[in-house]
């Protein structure tokens, strides 16, 4: 099955940029999903289809994807920002979706 | 707007059922398929599989057949989630999550529920 890795955690200070990173076989390949949990919270999707941003999500939120790496870039860090972040994708061969292992933004 | 209420946690002994609800509001219940979601407390997402909201057809992920299943009653938009023979190891946070689609290359989770609590513990 297919497998995204992600750094157990980013810390970063405010005002600085955090970038967070999801990696896959070839995940260029495929539309990458970002998700924001804060602490006991739902899930929110913060990023689609690798540089959507939904609305009502901060322009401070960027995405890319190329070759083995999708990134989720934030901007300007804020305290509001500190979170758990989950990538995500749809494994065409087994038609299963796959999140990211999660990745803890401390800001510090 | 978007709503989806899922109902509250639970206590199960082991072995015993639990069956999780989640219902929608704000939109046409039938245009969007549900998918559920597993967390463990302290670890991270897990997809357990989605149903077709128009055909019921459920599709399990593996490691989520035979004790799992998925069902709905669209009369009151609202879809299930029932677990059966439960074990301490079920115990998580289990979210439905509504399904988008705006290209062929895959779908994101657009709107989640609160989130359901099931412990299981003798």
């Amino acid at each position: 099955s297919y497998v995204l890795t992600q750094p157990p955690s980013v810390s970063v200070a405010p005002g600085e940029t955090a970038r967070i990173t999801c990696g896959g076989n070839n995940i260029g390949s495929y539309s990458v999903h970002w998700y924001q949990q804060k602490a006991g919270q739902a899930p929110v999707v913060v990023m689609c289809y690798d540089r959507d941003r939904p609305s009502g999500i901060p322009e401070r939120f960027s995405g890319s994807n190329a070759g083995n790496t999708a990134t989720l870039t934030i901007s300007r860090v804020e305290a509001a920002d500190e979170a758990d972040y989950y990538c995500q994708v749809w494994d065409s061969s087994s038609d299963h979706q796959v999140f990211g292992t999660g990745t803890k933004v401390t800001v510090l | 707007q978007v709503q989806l209420v899922q109902s509250e946690s639970e206590v199960k002994k082991p072995g015993a059922s639990v069956k999780v609800s989640c219902k929608a509001s704000g939109y046409i219940f039938t245009d969007y398929a549900m998918n559920w979601v597993r967390q463990v407390p302290g670890q991270g997402l897990e997809w357990m599989g989605w149903i077709n909201t128009n055909t019921g057809n459920p599709t399990y992920a593996q490691g989520f057949t035979g004790r799992f299943v998925f069902s709905l009653d669209t009369s009151v938009s609202t879809a299930y989630l029932q677990i059966s023979g439960l074990k301490t190891e079920d115990t998580a946070v289990y979210y439905c999550a509504r399904e988008r689609a705006e290209a062929a290359t895959g779908v994101y989770f657009d709107s989640w529920g609160q989130g359901s609590l099931v412990t299981v513990s003798s």
